[in-house]
Formats: C-alpha cells, structure tokens, sequence
C-alpha cells in the first residue's frame, strides 16, 4: 500500500458527461501529479501541484482541469466526456519536489466512457 | 520537443537470466531528469529511480543498475539474475529539470516476462 488513494476505483459514464476523480495524498506529501494511460496515448502526464499551486502542466486537455485544496487532496474534473477519454488515470504524490523525492502512486481510477 | 524510446516492446527471459531494456531519449535541455517506472500485472505503478543530467555515475540498488550515458543519450536499466516478480512492463521517462518529476515525457514501455 503506498499510501496515496484514489476515488472511485472505476467508473462508467457516457459521452458528454462530467465526472470528478479524487486523489488523497500521502500524509505529508505536497505535492501531486495526475498521469493518463490509455492504449492509444500510452502513459502522459497531465498535471502537477505543489502545495496547492499549479507546477506543470503537460498535454492536459481543455475540457480538463484540476486542483489541489488546502488539505492537500487533489481533484481532476473531466468534462464533455469522449470515448477516447477512457482510460487509467493515476494519481502521485511526493513530499517535496526535491531531487531525493520518491514518488508514490495511487492504485489508478479506471474510467469508462460509453 | 522531447522524445523517449524503448525499443524493445517486449523480452521474455529465464528466471535468473540478466537482462537489459535499453532506453534512449532525446532533448535540447542541458539539465533534466530521468526516470524508470515499473508496473507490474496487478497494474499499479512504482516508481524506480530518478536522476539528474550531472550525475553520470552508474546506480546499482539490490538486483537492479542503471547505465546513464550523456554521450549516447541513453539510460538502460538491468536486473541481475531476474526473479518471475520481475515481470511487468517497465517505463522510461524525461522530464525537465526545473520542474523535477512533472512535466514528463514517457517511453511505450517494455513488457519484460521473466519464466520459471
């Protein structure tokens, strides 16, 4: 168990929808990474936060945004859900951003999109 | 733009074979990092190793070693004497310095099957 957990484990939704992953950081952690899986795209990296402020933004599409709150969870919203939306979506955390920084990985949420 | 290449889609070994993936990246960054990820059957993610683009030295952790080379921009990970807990596909990944592990760039992967 790393530490860091990811709600809800899978979802299934339909095309246009708007769901909300949720991702809780290991206690300590400040900062938080949002990574996508998907056969097609492979693995990407959509976003990062550290202590609440956004760090780095990667192909992170417009329909999505994130945020990290005061107690340090963060939440990736996806919106005008498309099929090739679904995909694993993982969540990492870290105490800092410094060089000796392990990352720790949730479990991942799976989202279908029908 | 950055690129990460794993060549190798797939290697199956003997348990207690050494093998290599082999990963070669591509940047216009003078300073960055790179990372190796392992992801098992079970699907989570694990994170292996980190480093910087100053530090050239080799890394050795337990069966695991890792062969920076500035020169070849290469960055190949072994397992010595490879165990079936092995298997899984294996990450290569890139990512701009000042910004540590965001902003990465990931390789397709190398599905490594280590058989009894």
């Amino acid at each position: 168990d790393s530490g860091v957990t990811q709600t809800p484990k899978h979802l299934i939704t339909a095309t246009g929808q708007r769901v909300t992953l949720r991702c809780s950081p290991r206690s300590g952690d400040l900062s938080v990474y949002w990574y996508q899986q998907s056969l097609d795209q492979g693995l990407q990296f959509l976003i990062q936060y550290y202590n609440g402020e956004e760090r780095a933004k990667g192909n992170i599409l417009e329909r999505f945004s994130a945020q990290q709150f005061p107690d340090l969870h963060s939440e990736l919203n996806l919106s005008s859900l498309e099929l090739g939306d679904s995909a694993l979506y993982f969540c990492a955390s870290s105490v800092a951003t410094g060089e000796s920084d392990t990352q720790y990985f949730g479990p991942g949420t799976r989202l279908t999109v029908l | 733009a950055q690129k990460v290449t794993q060549a190798q889609t797939e290697i199956s070994v003997v348990e207690k074979e050494d093998v290599t993936l082999d990963c070669v990246y591509e940047t216009r960054d003078t300073t960055y990092y790179l990372f190796w990820y392992k992801q098992p059957p079970s699907g989570e993610l694990v994170f292996l190793i980190r480093r910087n683009s100053f530090d050239e030295q080799n890394e050795i952790s337990g069966r695991y070693s890792w062969n920076f080379q500035k020169s070849t921009s290469s960055f190949n990970f072994t397992i010595t004497a490879s165990q079936v807990v092995d298997s899984a596909v294996y990450f290569c990944a890139l990512s701009e310095f000042d910004t540590n592990a965001g902003k990465s760039t990931f390789g397709d992967g190398t599905t490594l099957t280590v058989k009894p």
